[in-house]
């Protein structure tokens, strides 16, 4: 039950866009279509954006999307607004009714 | 509105024992799998426990297995967390949240601060 990995920082101005990758191996994010990504601002619940790879939350702005290919999954923020400065999660299904979160990505919108 | 309270976090000394409460409202527990997560003061999340909706089956990351058990009472509509032999690398704020489907944790609790020292 390693941490997936992911970069400790990204960043970029208002309106650009960012990328941040979760790497994991064949075990967890290779293995499952359920890979989700979470928005934590500072002393708050993380907040659902993605799941199954792919899909927004309802509400979810279509800014937010994301992608897979074989062990790392992305997620891209487009159009960065200030709100969007925050913590960001992945988390996988690992088998054997267990799961898995990313090491944390701070995004910093300058 | 559907939410998830957390309570029964406090200081506690190392190899003794707290037991989480989280109160759900809105909705009816245990129609959902439910989860368990922690988080270090200035540390990433961690998953730590699961239970399905019949809770009949659970499960623990390695680090708490034997020590901590997930468990539900549906008449009070309410999941717990029973933490034994609490270690230093225990403490962090637990949160609980509800899973849609596989890993889809749609909903959180604010979390609720575990302290463990001498």
């Amino acid at each position: 039950q390693s941490a997936l990995t992911q970069p400790p920082s990204a960043s970029g101005s208002p309106g650009q866009s960012v990328t941040i990758s979760c790497t994991g191996t064949s075990s967890d994010v290779g293995g499952y279509e359920y890979v989700s990504w979470y928005q934590q601002h500072p002393g708050k619940a993380p907040k659902l954006k993605i799941y199954e790879v792919t899909k927004r939350l309802s509400g979810v702005p279509d800014r937010f999307s994301g992608s897979k290919s074989g062990n790392t999954a992305s997620l891209t923020v487009s159009g960065l607004q200030a709100d969007d400065e925050a913590d960001y999660y992945c988390s996988s299904y690992a088998g054997s009714n267990t799961y898995v979160f990313g090491t944390g990505t701070k995004v910093t919108v300058l | 509105e559907v939410q998830l309270v957390e309570s029964g976090g406090g200081l506690v000394q190392p190899g003794g024992s707290l037991r989480l409460s989280c109160a759900a409202s809105g909705f009816t527990l245990s129609n959902y799998w439910m989860h368990w997560v922690r988080q270090a003061p200035g540390k990433g999340l961690v998953w730590v426990s699961r239970i399905d909706r019949d809770a009949t089956s659970t499960s623990y990351a390695d680090s708490v297995r034997g020590r901590f058990t997930i468990s539900r009472d549906s008449a009070k509509n309410t999941l717990y967390l029973q933490m034994n032999s609490l270690r230093d690398e225990d403490m962090a704020v637990y949160f609980c949240a509800r899973d849609l489907v596989t890993n889809v944790l749609d909903v959180w609790g604010q979390g609720t601060m575990v302290t463990v020292s001498s």
